[in-house]
């Protein structure tokens, strides 16, 4: 069974510009999470998709954003790119009413 | 506020045994995981454990949790240079619709030296 996808692998813009980074989820689920990985901050929540509609986001503004399609893949965009967004982003997909989520190699974007 | 600490580094021999803290302010969180990212791939969930647990065992892993210290740990035994890795901490809320939602530590990077 193919695990979650990301791509691009790695994504190099300059300020100003925009950024979109894909996810397919494992085959059946339906749940999609991204989180930001920055240098020094760990990990952090940014959005959860579930049955096409954003259920909950993290303490991020609003230019970061993103969808979810009915075949459950998702695309994450941050507009305005700034050089602190700079960071790997991963995405992590789940069962409807499950708790375990499985991870994504991620999307390390550089802002130049 | 929801908020995860663990140590950044640790090393330790080949073979010895390694325990990996952590402590998160949270109570309300219902479950705890361990991840484990190597060099250029995604997180791994090692294993997690319940909050109404305290101990948790498999394989070369043991999970203890002590509820009133808000105290987590990993122990990983005869600890192997593949072992080599940044192990994350997280918490889980419930976010509605039954799922959940994660709140990381920063990670611990476990140097194993052979």
């Amino acid at each position: 069974e193919a695990g979650v996808t990301q791509s691009p692998t790695h994504l190099i813009k300059t300020r100003g510009q925009q950024a979109t980074l894909r996810c397919s989820p494992i085959s059946g689920h339906t749940s999609v999470y991204w989180y930001q990985q920055a240098l020094g901050l760990g990990l952090q929540f940014l959005l959860w998709y579930d049955e096409g509609e954003e259920r909950n986001r993290g303490n991020f503004p609003p230019r970061f954003s993103g969808r979810q399609f009915p075949n459950y893949s998702s695309e994450l965009n941050v507009n305005a790119l700034e050089l602190e967004d700079s960071a790997l982003y991963l995405c992590a997909s789940s069962w409807d009413r499950d708790n375990e989520q499985f991870f994504g190699p991620g999307t390390r974007l550089t802002v130049l | 506020g929801e908020d995860v600490e663990q140590s950044l580094f640790l090393s330790v021999r080949e073979g010895d045994s390694s325990v990996i803290n952590c402590t998160y302010t949270d109570s309300s969180s219902t479950y705890l995981y361990w991840y484990k990212q190597e060099p250029g791939a995604g997180l791994q969930l090692l294993t997690y454990i319940f909050s109404n647990m305290d101990m948790k065992q498999d394989q070369r892993l043991t999970v203890l949790l002590n509820k009133k210290d808000k105290h987590l740990s990993l122990r990983i035994a005869d600890t192997q240079t593949g072992d080599s890795a940044i192990y994350f901490c997280a918490e889980g809320f419930p976010s509605g619709a039954g799922s959940y939602q994660l709140t990381f530590g920063k990670g611990t990077k476990l140097s194993v030296i052979p």
